[in-house]
């Protein structure tokens, strides 16, 4: 019921393309979605977050797609730079439980 | 701020000996997460406290695991005896207020047990 699902593992894109990530969850008390940015010896940061009463959320380069009926949601990375080369967590938290469970991460490579 | 300050970045140890973490969360956040990241478990929850005290510790592996939160301002994770599948990276992470949102995390304590 907490699990969150991740995919790919790992990406390869070039730079100037797009990068997916996708994530399915299961428990529809879930109602915080937020994506959360790795590089290496560093801990996660949080990089775009959305509350399934929109379906869209946009932030510069980095837009997350939300479909509630399929319990599904993407990160989309537009016009992929190196400096986006890093691992990206999906994750998923509900009401007063502000725990994060986490998906089990993306492996990104953008190349030049 | 400083940010959620941990301490210590690396941490060499023996199989059998005792191992505590030290996590100082950011001023006036009043809850605090301890999560272990592995390449086969990824990351996961240990224990979170709210207002200093143990919300839900189901995530810490055995006895072995405890956590303290002794104020508003300190948490440690202790290990006792620590084993080499203890080996990981232990990060720390504080929110502020009720409500979801953005989780803070340290940079994380590297652990290895020989």
């Amino acid at each position: 019921q907490q699990q969150v699902k991740q995919s790919p593992q790992s990406l390869i894109v070039q730079k100037g393309g797009i990068s997916i990530i996708n994530c399915a969850y299961e428990n529809t008390a879930f109602d915080y979605f937020p994506w959360y940015q790795q590089f290496p010896g560093k801990g996660p940061a949080l990089l775009i977050a959305i509350r399934p009463d929109v379906s869209e959320k946009k932030e510069g380069r980095f837009t997350i797609s939300f479909n509630k009926s399929a319990k599904q949601f993407s990160l989309h990375i537009m016009d992929s730079q190196p400096g986006d080369s890093a691992t990206y967590f999906c994750a998923a938290s509900m009401g007063g439980r502000r725990a994060l469970t986490f998906g089990s991460g993306t492996r990104l490579q953008v190349q030049p | 701020d400083a940010g959620v300050i941990q301490s210590p970045r690396h941490e060499v140890t023996e199989m059998g000996q005792e191992v505590t973490l030290r996590c100082k969360p950011i001023s006036g956040h009043n809850s605090l997460f301890w999560y272990r990241q592995t390449m086969m478990r990824g990351l996961e929850l240990l224990i979170y406290f709210n207002n200093n005290v143990p919300i839900d510790d189901s995530g810490m592996p055995e006895d072995r695991f405890s956590a303290k939160m002794p104020n508003a301002s300190f948490s440690t994770l202790k290990i006792q005896p620590s084993e080499p599948r203890d080996s990981a990276v232990y990060f720390c992470a504080s929110i502020q207020g009720s409500s979801t949102g953005e989780l803070f995390f340290g940079e994380g304590s590297r652990l290895t047990v020989l």
